[in-house]
């Protein structure tokens, strides 16, 4: 069973806007991590932001905040004032805490439009 | 901190060929990650090490595949003979608290 969902295989967003990036995950794990991860078209694997299973708050870094709906088992991304410099592969992952694997989602292309 | 550092950036070899990546973790992160990112499988975790030992190799494809952690600051992965479904881009990582630091990946061609 697919554990991690991204069903925006791309976008286009006008520059300046706002964008949340969809990502779903799947565990019975009651302890677990969520992650972000941009990789622009030169290739390297860049963190973004962090959320607990356990934290209260939402993850914020910066432009990027972390939406999370534990319930809904959701933890969409959301750029604020995006930038071209935004346009990239954004990967969901989540990593259970019974082991020290990252499990991936397909990815979403993001495309910032001037 | 310079990072994880994975060497050669690209590589470009024949059929059959030996292939060794390396890779340079963060020093004092436990744990570290080979990665195997195509167009077709998405990232594809090979194995991972703590503290140098292997812990979970089950993401290696095949005996032509493997890896070793001789010491904390190095490690290799080695593909012998390479085949073209090898061309890829392998990515070193490595884990300190919740953070994943990746490398910047060496992209491998098998013609």
């Amino acid at each position: 069973a697919q554990k991690i969902t991204q069903t925006q295989p791309g976008m286009f967003v006008q520059e300046k806007e706002a964008v949340t990036l969809d990502c779903t995950y799947d565990t019975s794990d009651p302890s677990y991590g969520l992650f972000w991860y941009k990789q622009p078209s030169s290739g390297e694997m860049i963190f973004l932001i962090y959320q607990g299973s356990y934290d209260q708050q939402n993850a914020t870094e910066g432009r990027y905040s972390l939406n999370f709906q534990k319930a809904r088992k959701s933890a969409n991304l959301v750029i604020s004032a995006s930038q071209l410099g935004d346009s990239a592969m954004y990967f969901c992952a989540m990593r259970e805490d019974s082991n020290y694997q990252l499990i991936w989602g397909a990815g979403t292309k993001l495309i910032i439009k001037p | 901190d310079a990072g994880v550092i994975q060497s050669p950036r690209h590589e470009v070899t024949e059929m059959g060929q030996e292939v060794t990546l390396r890779c340079k973790p963060i020093s004092g992160h436990d744990y570290l990650f080979w990665y195997r990112q195509t167009m077709m499988r998405g990232l594809e975790l090979l194995i991972y090490f703590n503290n140098n030992v292997p812990i979970d190799d089950s993401g290696m494809p095949e005996d032509r595949f493997s890896a070793k952690m001789p010491n904390a600051s190095f490690s290799t992965l080695k593909i012998q003979p390479s085949e073209p479904r090898d061309s890829a881009v392998y990515f070193c990582a490595t884990l300190a608290w919740h953070g994943y630091t990746f490398g910047s990946g060496t992209r491998l061609t098998v013609v």
